[in-house]
């Protein structure tokens, strides 16, 4: 069974610009988060979607951060336009439905923003 | 409100020594508990867990954790460390009415003696 995937695994952007990432759930898994990784931090959740629909984005910063899962499937979260402090590692993570609640990380994606 | 807590930022080991993570948790309701792992520049893989049953949890790589309710604790142990088990280690919470969302602790850094 293949894993969570993300892309890129690496983005280094000027502040004010634009950045996208993508993540593809494991197969079947019909909730997907996406959340923040701080240096030296646990994950800070941003958005989290039960199939297409996105049930807990409370702590997304609406202002610059949006993001869709359009079929249900795979997601994508953008930030426009980046900021500093954005700097930070992207964690996507999938869930099958059930009574345990195991979360499935992916790699990750580390942004720098210059 | 839930919360949990780390002790220790990091904690340094002699290869072959005991290792002891502590996790204390704060929760309302009978709480599921999980061990993360996360090495470099890599997701965050799952250890072990705690939903229901036997409070003495197997994880992967000799990992064990118990849960003891009185204590509200549920520490992460391995009777001989070894250097491929530097990492990051965090312990999560979820409570039965959280609609699903992990509390994170901020982790703690594994540092492997030779």
């Amino acid at each position: 069974e293949a894993g969570v995937v993300q892309s890129p695994r690496y983005k280094i952007i000027e502040k004010k610009q634009p950045v996208a990432f993508w993540c593809n759930p494991i197969s079947g898994h019909n909730t997907l988060y996406w959340y923040r990784q701080n240096l030296g931090q646990g994950p800070e959740l941003l958005i989290r979607y039960e199939n297409e629909e996105a049930v807990d984005d409370s702590q997304l910063p609406k202002d610059r951060f949006s993001a869709e899962r359009l079929k249900g499937v795979d997601s994508t979260l953008k930030i426009q336009p980046a900021e500093l402090g954005d700097s930070a590692v992207y964690l996507c993570a999938s869930r099958r439905e059930g009574l345990t609640d195991t979360q499935y990380f992916g790699p990750g994606t580390r942004l720098t923003v210059l | 409100a839930q919360s949990v807590t780390q002790l220790g930022s990091h904690v340094s080991v002699s290869e072959g020594a005991l290792v002891l993570l502590r996790c204390n948790y704060s929760s309302s309701v009978p709480p599921y508990l999980f061990w993360y792992v996360q090495y470099p520049n890599q997701g965050l893989q799952l250890l072990l867990k705690y939903t229901t049953g036997a409070t003495l949890v197997k994880g992967i790589n000799g990992f064990e954790a118990e849960f003891k309710k009185s204590e509200t604790s549920f520490h992460l142990t391995k009777p001989s460390a070894h250097m491929s088990d530097a990492a990051e280690y965090f312990c999560a919470v979820k409570g039965l009415d959280s609609n699903y969302q992990l509390i994170w602790g901020a982790g703690t850094k594994l540092i492997i003696k030779p």
